[in-house]
């Protein structure tokens, strides 16, 4: 079965610090696509950064640039110089080229710190 | 900017009644995804419709579930009777290309759901 696991519930970080959160993920498939979302506090859901499977480079968007593993399968976050605004809950998803299905992880709630 | 738009943003409702939600996708979006998020979990997903049609629905509790999207825009979540269970918010969200190059998701604020 295809799965995705956060094994952090929870991560701290201070104010323009770097952090990492962790995704692992489950497959047999060779194409696919990684993402990280975002979901602040009574707010929508919004892609933060998106990750090709075959692509060897490492997608970076501003201050977010992940690190993908693919022999590991594993797809980390990292934020750097952390903000206030950045305090959300993050989703890793996955999802198989070619299909419409999106598996998401659990979560990691981070809180930054001021 | 187009977004996603839900309604109702909050319900609470007593166990055995019916409930509704309301769901319009950012225009042009044929893909369009019920997920269910329980707290301090990730989405699951209960139905997805591509235009009018049902893609996937394995998840869905049919039994008590419905969801329809009549003429490809629009879509309505049925839930009758609720349970307690059902306690969780209702996030709905589409996509353009989504299936096809991997694209990218979009969300509207979901219904929170109360059930007593």
């Amino acid at each position: 079965a295809q799965t995705v696991t956060q094994s952090q519930p929870e991560m701290s970080v201070q104010e323009a610090e770097t952090v990492t959160l962790s995704c692992t993920y489950d497959t047999s498939e060779s194409d696919y696509y990684l993402f990280w979302y975002k979901q602040p506090p009574s707010r929508q859901m919004i892609l933060v950064i998106r990750q090709e499977a075959y692509k060897q480079q490492n997608a970076t968007e501003n201050r977010f640039s992940v690190n993908f593993q693919k022999a590991a399968k594993s797809f980390s976050l990292k934020i750097s110089d952390s903000q206030l605004g950045d305090a959300a809950m993050y989703f890793c998803a996955y999802n198989p080229s070619g299909t419409y299905k999106y598996i998401f992880g659990t979560g990691t709630r981070l809180k930054v710190l001021a | 900017e187009a977004e996603v738009a839900q309604s109702p943003r909050y319900k609470i409702t007593e166990k055995s009644q019916a409930v509704a939600f309301w769901c319009d996708p950012i225009s042009g979006h044929a893909t369009l995804y019920w997920y269910r998020q329980i707290l301090g979990q990730g989405p699951e997903l209960l139905v997805q419709f591509q235009d009018e049609s049902v893609v996937d629905d394995s998840q869905l509790p049919k039994d008590r579930f419905s969801a329809e999207r009549l003429k490809g825009v629009d879509s309505t979540l049925k839930i009758q009777p609720a349970e307690l269970g059902d306690s969780a918010m209702y996030l709905c969200a589409s996509s353009q290309l989504a299936g096809v190059l991997g694209g990218e998701l979009f969300f509207g604020e979901g219904s929170r759901l109360t059930v007593l």
